[in-house]
């Protein structure tokens, strides 16, 4: 069965600070992909990345970045120089075919 | 607008009724899927379908019934055997399998 686990239940920081979110995946599979939702205060998640398996390259989206590794079974996702409007809830996710699992979320809030 | 239609945002209802929640994509994607969301818990999967007429339990199924009768249309519902229904429900549709799922805006349901 497939698992992900965020061990990190909230975090808080002061605007400009960098916040690393975590998250460990557990799976038979050798082929698999890994998503990061973000979850606004209004409920919809919105999608911000996927990754499959075979590609370890970390990837930088502006003030996003993440960072997978196989070997250790992780898909940590970090936010530079964070600011109030990135205050939600971090959910990480594994998808086998079409079977999508969620870990339990990070709440993130970002204070003035 | 292409989205998912979730309906209504906010239901309440007596204790021992069933109740179904809309869920509705004009997305033209094959795969469907049910949420629930309870607070610490993150999303946990009730159910999910690939195509039409075809659908699977997720990890939390027992008290919930669904069907797909049409590819656009996902609908839930919650039965009295659910011991704790309260909760705030969520549907997605994704395109080909390990795509991302597109979400739709919930339904918080409220059993008293």
């Amino acid at each position: 069965a497939q698992k992900v686990t965020q061990a990190q239940t909230e975090i808080s920081v002061v605007e400009k600070e960098d916040v690393t979110l975590d998250c460990v995946y557990e799976t038979r599979d050798t082929t698999y992909y890994l998503f990061w939702y973000k979850q606004p205060p209004s409920g919809e998640l919105v999608f911000l990345i996927r990754r499959n398996s075979f590609d370890e390259q970390n990837e930088i989206s502006g003030r996003y970045s993440w960072n997978f590794q196989k070997s250790t079974s992780s898909f940590n996702f970090t936010i530079t120089a964070s600011q109030v409007v990135d205050s939600a809830v971090y959910f990480c996710a594994l998808s086998e075919i079409y079977k999508l699992s969620f870990g339990a979320g990070t709440t993130v809030t970002v204070r003035a | 607008d292409g989205g998912i239609t979730q309906s209504p945002k906010y239901l309440f209802r007596k204790e021992g009724q069933n109740v179904t929640l809309s869920c509705e994509q004009n997305l033209n994607h094959d795969a469907m899927y049910w949420y629930r969301q309870d607070p610490g818990q993150g999303l946990r999967l009730i159910y999910y379908s690939q195509i039409v007429n075809d659908f699977q339990k997720g990890d939390i199924a027992e008290g919930y019934s669904v069907s797909r009768e049409k590819k656009e249309s996902f609908p839930l519902t919650v039965t009295s055997a659910q011991k704790n229904p309260t909760a705030f429900y969520l549907c997605a549709s994704s395109g080909l399998a390990n795509t991302e799922a597109f979400f739709g805006q919930g339904t918080r349901l409220t059993v008293v």
